[in-house]
């Protein structure tokens, strides 16, 4: 049982590149979320899907794009990479419908914009 | 809305002292509440949680109480080793209005030998 996997793990840019990060869940959860880590500043929102077929924006959804392909999927899209997003990418589940469980996080995705 | 506020890093610490990360928060109702933990080149995960007041978690030798009347969490953990330097993040998810849930900025901890 992998949980989250995200695709790929590091990745370098230039500036106006354009990439997908990749997301996969098997577990079956319908809420998928798109974070960045930057430090000093926690964790930012991106966007997020409530369920399949929905995405909404969060908190820092400039520069970025999204799909959910199907339940199992939720990629994001820069299209045209700026250096002010190199970060660190997360794509997390949180089970609806319990607020006591817990978020399941994938491993990251590393991402340099030069 | 909904806020989470972390004790600013880094803490460090020598092998064996006693750890604490301070956690508060402001929430509609009675939120259930989250630390996790990131070890270096990971993703978050969950170290322990509470879902109503006087809870306590629990997990790893650390040790986390829900005080509504304070409306903390702080992360406790009696010995530090080496192996605990990380990143850990306090988090809650209220039982109001969005589900989306609330982190801190985290708080980096290092534990030298």
């Amino acid at each position: 049982n992998a949980g989250v996997t995200q695709t790929p793990k590091f990745q370098v840019l230039k500036t106006g590149q354009s990439m997908t990060l990749q997301c996969a869940q098997d577990m079956n959860h319908n809420s998928m979320y798109w974070y960045r880590q930057d430090p000093g500043m926690g964790l930012r929102l991106i966007y997020y899907s409530a369920s399949e077929g929905t995405t909404d924006k969060g908190e820092v959804p400039n520069g970025y794009n999204v799909s959910r392909l199907n339940k199992r999927e939720f990629s994001l899209r820069l299209e045209s990479a700026a250096p002010s997003q190199t970060s660190v990418y997360f794509c997390a589940i949180h089970p609806r419908g319990d607020e006591n469980t817990e978020a399941f996080f994938g491993q990251g995705t590393r991402l340099t914009v030069v | 809305g909904d806020s989470v506020t972390q004790m600013e890093g880094p803490v460090t610490l020598s092998e064996e002292a006693f750890l604490t990360i301070n956690c508060t928060y402001t929430a509609t109702g009675y939120p259930s509440l989250f630390w996790y933990v990131q070890y270096p080149g990971e993703g978050l995960q969950l170290l322990l949680k509470a879902t109503k007041a006087d809870d306590k978690g629990s997990n790893k030798g650390f040790e986390a109480t829900y005080r509504k009347e304070t409306t903390s969490f702080h992360l406790e953990k009696g010995s530090v080793q080496v192996s605990d330097s990380a990143v850990y993040f306090c988090a809650l998810r209220g039982r109001r209005g969005s589900y989306i849930p609330t982190f801190g900025r985290g708080t980096s901890l290092i534990v030298h030998p």
